[in-house]
């Protein structure tokens, strides 16, 4: 079983609809990251949270929410999709930045129609 | 200017060829660099740190050159399997880690 797990793999949704993307792991890290990938752009920072009472904004977090649910879980909600939110989303955790190691789920693609 | 540039590729080199990449950043008080590797429609993985010194790790060296403010990936006798875009990730003052966009590599027989 994967370390990280993102639910959905895959969605399809239509401009304006909430969409929420789920994130767990069992690696026992404090940190949690959401970022998204676009074609020629490179992955880019949503928001971070550093433990449950932490939430961070990331250089892309408009038109995005998240919730620390517990040290295991971290979603990310688009309150209202747009087309231009189509990417592949990812999520990580890390033991701390210092490493450079993050520990990605394997992604989920949202296409907003 | 992108704060971490890579040249996009596709670099394709036949089997057992050694295929180098370059990546430079434009933060000069940038603390930490590393080489990640991303497979088709997968997660990126950590292939490597970059130190001061150079490194190697089997067929793969990566250099550091902060003078010029780039570090470099060399693959000697490349593989089938090597194949993947390759990503070139700083880390920036701040704990900030920036990635770009990544170097396209196809390794064919």
């Amino acid at each position: 079983d994967a370390d990280v797990t993102q639910t959905p793999r895959n969605r399809i949704t239509k401009t304006g609809k909430r969409i929420m993307l789920e994130c767990s792991q069992t690696k026992g890290h404090d940190r949690m990251y959401w970022y998204r990938q676009d074609p020629g752009l490179g992955l880019r920072l949503i928001y971070y949270s550093f433990d449950v009472k932490d939430i961070n904004k990331g250089e892309i977090s408009d038109g995005y929410s998240v919730s620390r649910q517990a040290q295991a879980k971290f979603s990310l909600s688009l309150e209202s999709a747009i087309p231009n939110q189509t990417a592949l989303y990812f999520c990580a955790t890390s033991r701390g930045p210092e490493t450079g190691e993050l520990f990605f789920g394997e992604g989920s693609r949202l296409t907003v129609l | 200017r992108k704060e971490v540039e890579q040249d996009p590729g596709p670099f394709n080199v036949p089997e057992g060829a050694t295929v180098a990449f370059n990546c430079t950043y434009s933060n000069s008080a940038s603390q930490s660099f590393f080489w990640y590797r991303q497979d088709c429609r997968k997660e990126p993985k950590l292939l490597m740190s970059v130190y001061s010194s150079g490194n190697e790790d089997g067929r793969f060296t990566a250099q550091l050159n902060r003078a010029s403010q780039y570090i470099s990936l060399l693959i000697r006798d490349s593989k089938l399997s090597d194949s993947a875009t390759y990503l070139c990730v700083v880390l920036e003052y701040g704990n900030k880690l920036v990635f770009g966009a990544g170097t396209i590599l196809r390794v064919k027989s």
